[in-house]
């Protein structure tokens, strides 16, 4: 059975500082997606990354992927409050049959950040 | 807005009642997916349809009954539920097979069994 795992659970940073979650997986996939989940709301798509090596930046949020440590990492940068969410890594593994796809989700990474 | 919505936002139920939740996505999509998530653990995948057809059941209770009449709808039936069901779920959709997956999430319905 596919484990996902984030660390950290929780973080709460000031404005302004740099940080990364870290994503570790325990099964062979090259497919790994970022989502953010704002209190009460759904979840939302940040990025994709679809090979070894891939790297997706979006404003100050940059995810990447190594798939031999099997191993992504979402660093934020210069951190504002508007980033405070909860933030899962996921991963796209063969479900029961090999021919369906399905999506295993870590715990989450609650993000607060502080004026 | 998505384009997966979800009816109710919220529910409460009792023990003996029986409920439908809804899912409807505009996107075009072949696969649904119903999720449940609780404070304290991940996000948990119920069940998987593509193309009307359920391709996943992750050893999910008889209590939860999906329905899956086109690709389109999906519909968590449920019926005598226990207190530990009370959590938010969630329905998303995605291209499926062959896709890359990424799947488009409803805003879930908050659900609450007494």
């Amino acid at each position: 059975e596919l484990k996902v795992e984030q660390n950290p659970l929780f973080l709460s940073m000031q404005e302004g500082k740099n940080y990364t979650i870290y994503c570790n997986y325990s099964t062979t996939s090259d497919r790994l997606y970022w989502y953010r989940q704002d209190p009460g709301k759904s979840l939302e798509s940040l990025f994709v990354l679809l090979s070894n090596g891939a790297v997706k930046q979006e404003g100050r949020l940059m995810a990447s992927l190594d798939t031999k440590a099997r191993l992504s990492t979402l660093h934020i940068t210069a951190a504002v409050h508007d980033l405070s969410a909860t933030y899962f890594c996921a991963v796209d593994w063969p479900g029961s049959g090999g021919s369906n796809y399905k999506l295993t989700f870590g715990k989450g990474t609650l993000l607060t950040v502080n004026p | 807005e998505t384009g997966v919505t979800q009816t109710p936002r919220h529910l409460v139920m009792g023990m003996t009642n029986k409920k439908s939740l809804k899912c409807e996505q505009h996107l075009g999509h072949n696969a649904m997916y119903w999720y449940k998530q609780s404070a304290k653990k991940p996000l948990e995948l119920m069940f998987v349809y593509n193309f009307k057809e359920q391709t996943e059941n992750n050893s999910v209770p008889s209590r939860f009954s999906p329905e899956c009449p086109n690709s389109s709808h999906l519909f968590l039936h449920l019926h005598t539920l226990q207190p530990e069901d009370s959590a938010l779920y969630l329905c998303a959709s995605s291209q499926g097979r062959g896709g890359r997956n990424i799947q488009y999430f409803g805003a879930g319905t908050r659900l609450s069994v007494l």
